[in-house]
């Protein structure tokens, strides 16, 4: 079974930096790809970016300049920076595996609050 | 890149039939497969169809998918509908490089 567990601050002040780590057991992350996806309160769904193929990544166009996704094979994680961030970044934040077919694992979810 | 663009909500009572639609705003519907998420409450999203029509196992078979060329748009059918398939449901396609959803639709059934 596939589990996947998101882990970094919950509060995050305006203009700074927000990290994430999403640690995968039952599966390597040297295969398929694994993303980043965000929920705000109340909102949708809204795809961040995934890392692939080991160390090769894609954005979403409209995120792309304040993201980098990263990965640590050894510790089998790969890790979101959003930089930059205004309360318009508040919300749930996924790490999930994307076969290329379906998003077919999730993490339970990381509420992160943009505040001072 | 395209944009899925979804209603903000349906509802239907029990036992009846609900589609959802899902339409592609340029490009072909057909060109990259079409999935299809379920997210209750306070939940994560859950797969209900993959590549346009296939359901995952586990998944009942009131559930199904469907795309058309002609309105360029995809659709998630659920018969006999349960009080348990009140959620929010969303599309999600691909296109090059990047993954994208729809604005999800809120089914209530009541």
């Amino acid at each position: 079974q596939v589990q996947l567990q998101e882990s970094g601050p919950g509060l995050v002040k305006p203009s700074e930096t927000l990290s994430l780590t999403c640690t995968v057991s039952g599966a390597s992350i040297s295969g398929s790809y694994w993303s980043w996806i965000r929920q705000p309160p109340g909102k949708g769904l809204e795809w961040i970016g995934y890392i692939y193929n080991s160390g090769s990544t894609k954005y979403n166009p409209s995120l792309k300049s304040r993201v980098i996704i990263s990965e640590d094979t050894s510790k089998n994680q790969f890790s979101l920076k959003l930089t930059s961030v205004t309360a318009a970044d508040t919300a749930v934040y996924y790490c999930a595996r994307d076969t290329g077919v379906d998003i077919d694992y999730w993490g339970q979810g990381s509420l992160v609050t943009v505040s001072s | 890149n395209f944009m899925l663009t979804q209603p903000h909500s349906v509802s239907e009572s029990p036992g009846k039939t609900v589609t959802i639609s899902c339409t592609r705003s340029s490009g072909t519907i057909a060109t990259n497969y079409v999935q299809w998420y379920q997210q209750r409450p306070g939940s994560v999203p859950t797969t209900v169809i993959f590549e346009d029509n296939r359901r995952p196992s586990g998944v009942p078979d009131r559930f199904s998918g469907s795309i058309d060329t002609s309105s360029n748009s995809a659709s998630l059918t659920i018969s006999g509908l349960k009080t348990e398939d009140e959620a929010d449901y969303y599309c999600q396609s691909y296109d090059t490089d990047i993954v994208v959803f729809g604005g999800g639709t809120k089914l209530t059934v009541l």
